[in-house]
């Protein structure tokens, strides 16, 4: 498995774009990056993912490095509904790993009003 | 479209009794996996199941612990003989493809699990 390396915390303020980093420098060159994130008990939820090329969706944009060795998540304007632990997680290719979710401690994101 | 169901959302067991997890995936879903986890620490995947069948069990405590997946129902979790190093949060996921690399893993509210 690919090792991630993400800050343990990170805070914002409401209506304030954040920058989630991770990095991802053993990478597989077929390994897509996905992120998820946890709310205070709930299960995790799907973010975004991608493989090479920056991605947008209603949620959020993922930044790839050219070298793929690391990524952002970015929050264009955060909110205090997006207080969370942000998960980096490069997903394997290959015979059984298909499917799992490989979590490492992620970034608790804190919001302020 | 109901998302992934599992239940109960809270089950206290006593030492040496049996605890059942249950998962419904989310409709047209047949592959589930499912994750533990423990109290301040991450999750951790433990199995991972298509219908009728254990395809990567590789997470699951040895002794125990055991899954399935019939071809009509929900996917079980069971644990026997419950200790309290069991007492945490279970959570179960489904996906509609194997190919899961370019998808999105849809994840249920989990079973909070209590052993007293």
């Amino acid at each position: 498995d690919a090792k991630t390396t993400q800050p343990n915390s990170m805070e914002s303020n409401e209506e304030e774009p954040v920058h989630l980093p991770c990095n991802h420098s053993t990478i597989s060159g077929t390994d897509y990056i996905h992120w998820y994130r946890q709310l205070p008990s709930q299960g995790p939820e799907y973010v975004i993912h991608g493989l090479t090329s920056n991605v947008n969706n209603r949620m959020a944009s993922l930044a790839i490095a050219e070298d793929r060795k690391s990524s952002t998540l970015i929050l264009h304007r955060a909110t205090l509904r997006d207080a969370a632990v942000y998960y980096c997680i490069p997903t394997n290719a290959g015979g059984t790993s298909y499917g799992k979710l490989t979590f490492g401690q992620g970034t608790i994101l804190t919001v302020h009003p | 479209n109901a998302g992934v169901m599992q239940n109960p959302r809270h089950l206290v067991r006593r030492r040496g009794q049996e605890a059942r997890l249950r998962c419904s995936p989310m409709k047209g879903h047949s592959h589930v996996y499912w994750y533990r986890q423990l109290p301040e620490e991450g999750l951790k995947f433990m199995v991972y199941l298509q219908k009728e069948n254990i395809i990567d069990e590789s997470g699951m405590p040895k002794e125990r612990f055991s899954a399935e997946f019939p071809k009509e129902g929900p996917s079980i979790l069971r644990i026997q003989q419950v200790v309290r190093g069991d007492s945490a949060a279970y959570f179960c996921a489904s996906s509609p493809l194997v190919e899961t690399r370019n998808t999105e893993a849809f994840f249920g509210q989990g079973t909070r699990l209590t052993v007293v």
